[in-house]
């Protein structure tokens, strides 16, 4: 069974507005980390937001903005006020307690692809 | 920026020719990591590390071995390409957000096509 689910293969969003990309996860863990990526059409893997599963706070670093449902198991990105270059593959990661060792493995969603109309 | 290359940057080989692809990085990080990304399988561990000489398999590590003699470089080695090895090629290593709190980042990728 997939453990990071992310349900849109790809979106569309006019320049400006917000846009909301979907991730649920499975894990039977209590402690967990979630991660937003960005990978536009250059290649490269870029970081974007973290949460804890003990934040009580939604994590928040600029436009981009992780909407945490603990109890519906749900992690979804929102960008607010959409660019250009904003226009990539995003993909959902976790990481479970388990994974504190020397494998230190991310579980990764299969990605959304967002496409910024202007 | 992490401080991670990776090299070649893209590379064309036959079928059953070795290939090893590099990964150096600037930081000092003890954990390393190799990906692999190809269409509808999103990305996958191949190998890992955890410090000089200390490795293990990841989900797909069926075809490659890796080394690692130094804490800078992270060597992943293809003994003889295979067609299905065609894929991009991600080194990543981990560093600490804040706290017990760490994330991954990756290097610019390696691009590796076999004939």
């Amino acid at each position: 069974a997939q453990k990071i689910t992310q349900t849109q293969p790809g979106m569309f969003v006019q320049e400006k507005e917000a846009v909301t990309l979907d991730c649920t996860y499975d894990t039977s863990d209590q402690s967990y980390g979630l991660f937003w990526y960005k990978q536009p059409s250059s290649g490269e893997m870029i970081f974007l937001i973290y949460q804890g599963s003990y934040d009580e706070q939604n994590a928040t670093e600029g436009r981009y903005s992780l909407n945490f449902q603990k109890a519906r198991k749900s992690a979804n990105l929102v960008i607010s006020a959409s660019q250009l270059g904003d226009s990539a593959m995003y993909f959902c990661a976790m990481r479970e307690s388990r994974n504190a060792g020397n494998n230190r493995k991310l579980i990764w969603g299969l990605g959304t692809s967002l496409a910024v109309n202007p | 920026d992490a401080g991670i290359t990776q090299s070649p940057r893209h590379k064309v080989t036959e079928t059953g020719t070795p290939v090893t692809l590099r990964c150096h990085q600037t930081e000092n990080h003890r954990y390393m990591y190799w990906y692999r990304q190809d269409p509808g399988h999103g990305l996958r561990l191949i190998h890992y590390s955890y410090g000089v000489k200390d490795t293990d398999k990841g989900e797909v590590s069926d075809g490659y071995s890796v080394s690692r003699s130094k804490t800078e470089d992270f060597l992943l080695t293809l003994e003889s390409a295979t067609s299905s090895q065609t894929s991009v090629y991600f080194c990543a290593i981990s560093e600490s957000l804040a706290g017990y709190q760490e994330t991954q980042y990756f290097g610019p990728g390696t691009r590796l096509l076999v004939l």
